[in-house]
């Protein structure tokens, strides 16, 4: 079947702009991530959805960064006002549930580079 | 928090050589224990986890790990290297409960290397 696809799979904006990054995770997958992965820092989580319940944001590295994942399924990422270094190759990932050792499903990522 | 170490940035091995990338984590409740492997320029793909109960574990292309709680390690090896597995490969951990539930939490990486 369909992994999880994202898209753009690469995005270059100017300092200030706002972006928006989409992921479609594998189909009923309850579960959906979204990770940051940069040179200097890694990969780093931002936020995870699972179901109905409220989203763990504790990754999100600043008030310019949010998500949403509407009807239980494709979820959004939005920066706004991009910083030079958000730039970074944003990865998403999706599981049946977010609970006990199931296999997270990464997509092949948005690259994004702020000018 | 859980955290995980892996030992060496960069890894070089020769064609038909042995594979050993190292992994150390620490938590402080029973983890899950992941491998994954990433292509240029493509997603993270698994090679193989460790849940519960039988601590070798087999995964895609020839890759095993071993849990061993004592050194808290889960290292990464494969007999035999081929140049198609040159590549980054990451070792994360994810445990149930507080606030890290659901989440990966990942290593720096290794970039391996494999020399003809």
């Amino acid at each position: 079947g369909a992994g999880v696809s994202q898209s753009p799979s690469n995005k270059v904006t100017e300092k200030g702009k706002d972006v928006e990054l989409r992921c479609d995770p594998i189909s009923g997958h309850t579960a959906l991530y979204w990770y940051r992965q940069s040179l200097g820092q890694g990969l780093e989580f931002l936020i995870y959805f699972q179901g109905n319940s409220a989203p763990d944001k504790s990754g999100l590295p600043s008030d310019r960064f949010s998500a949403e994942r509407t009807g239980g399924s494709v979820s959004t990422l939005t920066i706004q006002r991009t910083q030079q270094e958000d730039s970074a190759v944003y990865l998403c990932a999706s599981s049946r549930v977010g609970g006990g050792p199931e296999t997270q499903y990464f997509g092949p990522g948005t690259r994004l580079l702020v000018l | 928090a859980q955290s995980v170490t892996q030992l060496g940035s960069h890894v070089s091995v020769s064609e038909g050589a042995l594979v050993l990338l190292r992994c150390n984590y620490s938590s402080s409740v029973p983890p899950y224990l992941f491998w994954y492997v990433q292509y240029p320029n493509q997603g993270l793909q698994l090679l193989l986890k460790y849940t519960t109960g039988a601590t070798l574990v087999k995964g895609i292309n020839g890759f095993e790990a071993e849990f061993k709680k004592s050194e808290t390690s889960f290292h990464l090896t494969k007999p035999s290297a081929h140049m198609s597995d040159a590549a980054e490969y990451f070792c994360a951990v994810k445990v149930d409960g507080g606030t890290s539930y659901g989440k990966l939490t990942f290593g720096q990486g290794t970039i391996l290397t494999v020399h003809p």
